[in-house]
């Protein structure tokens, strides 16, 4: 069975500041997708970054940067440069590989971390 | 159009109405999806819907009933609810095969019951 740990349950940083959040996953799947989502108070889950079990690239966009580790099955996400609007709580997800030709996912969320800005 | 819409954002029900949950895709995605999320926890999934057809239902009480009547629509109808279904109700759309299979979801229906 797949799980993903987000060890951290709530997160508090000034604004400006850097702040990782940490994901770790297991899977008995070779072929798997990683993701982050983000959800502000307003309810709506916004994706953010999928990588798949073959790209173990880092990838950077704009003040977001992701860390995947595949030796360590972990899939960390950093802010850079913190700002208020980054005030959301963060998962990260889990799908394996599609089997028997289906063309859907389904994705095992971590508990989430809920990030808080103070300006 | 690049989004996930759903209606109403917020219900109140007894728990001897009937209501419907709708939500609409124009992405031209072929896999929806519901899912529950109740306070200070992840989504979990409800149902998932792969051309048109059920291909998921992880173990939901009767008094949730889905519906796609199509490749753009999916409807999730309530009936005879308990106060502990009180949630907030995700949809999400996803496109076929695994290239770009990230869901999408919807703003969600806060659903209160009464």
């Amino acid at each position: 069975a797949q799980k993903v740990t987000q060890a951290q349950t709530e997160i508090s940083v000034v604004e400006k500041e850097d702040v990782t959040l940490d994901c770790v996953y297991e899977t008995r799947d070779t072929t798997y997708y990683l993701f982050w989502y983000k959800q502000p108070p307003s309810g709506e889950l916004v994706f953010l970054i999928r990588r798949n079990s073959f790209d173990e690239q880092n990838e950077i966009s704009g003040r977001y940067s992701w860390n995947f580790q595949k030796s360590t099955s972990s899939f960390n996400f950093t802010i850079t440069a913190s700002q208020v609007v980054d005030s959301a709580v963060y998962f990260c997800a889990l799908s394996e590989g599609y089997a028997g030709g289906t063309s859907y996912g389904k994705l095992t969320f971590g508990q989430g971390t809920i990030l808080t800005v103070h300006p | 159009d690049t989004e996930v819409t759903q209606t109403p954002k917020h219900l109140v029900m007894g728990m001897t109405n009937k209501k419907s949950l709708k939500c609409e895709q124009h992405m031209g995605h072929r896999a929806m999806y519901w899912y529950k999320q109740k306070a200070k926890k992840p989504p979990e999934l409800m149902f998932v819907y792969s051309y048109e057809k059920l291909s998921i239902n992880e173990s939901v009480p009767s008094r949730f009933s889905p519906e796609c009547p199509n490749s753009s629509l999916l409807n999730l109808h309530l009936h005879a609810l308990q106060p502990e279904d009180s949630a907030l109700y995700l949809c999400a759309s996803s496109p076929p095969g695994q290239q770009n299979n990230e869901q999408f979801f919807g703003p969600g229906t806060r659903l209160t019951v009464l």
